[in-house]
């Protein structure tokens, strides 16, 4: 059974500051990991998708890495915002065209002034 | 761009009574699912749905819930006799190749 454990549980960092958050999962047969922002009492936003064949993936100050088989990625956020402000999700799929997300239980960021 | 429309954003019912939770999914996906984050824990996984059919579900779906694709554009979660523990915020998704997901139905179960 798929688990996904993501550290720091929270995280708080000064405005402009660069930060990575870890996600690592149990099982390396996925199909594709994505990270996701959740805003509270909201929905979740895609911010980026990295398929198993990938290294890597890049969106403006975000950076997402993909290691298989070591079962880890991370989200890198360069230059802090507030409004950066918000739970991150890892999710991997596993191999399959309908398989089902397992989702880690999120690192909750909060960026100061 | 495109998205995951859900409907209601709340819901609050009385134990025993059934609710139906709707979503219209973005238009050239195949893909459908629901997810549910009761509060402070994990988004889970419910079902999924492709071809017209449920291909895969979770422990948690049992006979109280169901699922339906009753025209082109909907989709629909039917919790026939809900529970306490059903209070939670429920996700609509689809996927193409990347899941989108809906902004959620927070049901209160009273």
């Amino acid at each position: 059974k798929q688990e996904v454990t993501q550290i720091p549980a929270a995280l708080s960092v000064p405005e402009g500051e660069n930060l990575v958050l870890n996600c690592s999962f149990t099982d390396s047969a996925i199909y594709n990991l994505q990270w996701f922002r959740q805003d509270p009492g909201k929905g979740l936003t895609s911010l980026l998708l990295i398929q198993s064949s990938q290294r890597e993936q890049t969106s403006g100050r975000l950076n997402a890495s993909l290691d298989k088989s070591s079962g880890r990625s991370t989200l890198y956020i360069a230059a802090s915002q507030p409004g950066d402000s918000a739970t991150y999700l890892c999710a991997v799929m596993r191999a399959g065209t309908a398989s089902k997300l397992t989702f880690g239980t999120g690192t909750r960021l909060q960026v100061t002034l | 761009e495109p998205e995951v429309t859900q409907t209601p954003s709340h819901q609050v019912t009385q134990m025993g009574q059934e609710v139906i939770l709707r979503c219209v999914p973005i238009s050239n996906h195949l893909y459908f699912y629901w997810y549910r984050q009761i509060l402070g824990q994990k988004v889970e996984f419910l079902v999924s749905f492709y071809n017209n059919e449920i291909s895969e579900k979770s422990e948690i779906f049992d006979d109280q819930f169901s699922v339906e694709r009753p025209d082109g554009s909907n989709f629909t979660l039917k919790i026939r006799s809900t529970k306490l523990e059903d209070s939670a915020m429920y996700f609509c998704a689809s996927k193409l190749e990347k899941l989108f997901f809906g902004s959620g139905t927070q049901l209160s179960v009273l």
